[in-house]
């Protein structure tokens, strides 16, 4: 069983640029959910993927949108980034419906210059 | 507005002592409530969880009370160990509209655990 992978681990963009970060869920899940943490933060949740649809969002303007594929990876696409959007993106996979915990991946480090 | 509060930033205790970490909520409808550990460079890994509807969950050294009427939350590690020094996150699951599920995090504690 594989767990939920993420890519790129860092990631260095300049402000105004646009990205692109990726994430393998955990075989048998079919639920993606994205997090940002902020250094000395918490994870913030940013949004949840279910059946390819955007299925809630968290407090995030709209440049920060997402995709989920039909083997359930998922993608969290971010445009003209501002200098706060520099933290840690966390992908997390579970089951829909289950009352279970979910699985972190490692995250990409995203720095913001 | 934070919802789910860990007050102290950091804790550190001896090696075979108890570990206290402690974590307050202001939203009664989360019904689910979660720690997870947290090592540098990697991401949260689950540890325990508890219903709303109990008082108290146990796993091995791990056992987390939940104290509805305050809306208090506690992980007891006993007995603790170096291996368990990490960043520990306080979190809770509400439903958002259209059935999402969401977990809401505090800022996290630093546990060190002294040889």
């Amino acid at each position: 069983e594989t767990g939920v992978t993420q890519s790129p681990t860092h990631l260095i963009k300049t402000r105004g640029q646009q990205v692109t970060l990726r994430c393998s869920s955990q075989s048998g899940h079919n639920t993606v959910s994205w997090y940002q943490q902020a250094l000395g933060q918490g994870p913030q949740f940013i949004f949840q993927y279910y059946r390819e649809e955007e299925n809630g969002r968290g407090n995030f303007p709209p440049r920060f949108s997402g995709l989920q594929f039909p083997n359930y990876s998922s993608e969290l696409n971010v445009n003209a980034l501002e200098l706060d959007d520099s933290a840690l993106y966390l992908c997390a996979s579970s089951r829909q419906g289950r009352n279970e915990k979910l699985f972190f991946g490692s995250g990409t480090q995203l720095s913001v210059l | 507005d934070q919802q789910v509060k860990q007050n102290s930033p950091s804790l550190s205790v001896q090696e075979g002592r108890i570990s206290i970490l402690n974590c307050d909520y202001t939203n009664s409808m989360f019904d689910y409530f979660l720690w997870y550990k947290k090592y540098p460079a990697e991401g949260p890994t689950f540890l325990i969880s508890i219903s709303s509807i109990k008082d108290k969950n146990e796993d091995g050294r791990f056992t987390v009370f939940l104290n509805k009427s305050a809306k208090h939350l506690s992980l007891h590690i006993v007995p603790s160990q170096p291996g368990d020094s990490a960043v520990y996150f306080c979190a809770a699951r509400r439903f958002s509209q259209g059935g999402s599920e969401k977990l809401v995090f505090g800022k996290g504690m630093k546990l060190t655990v002294n040889p």
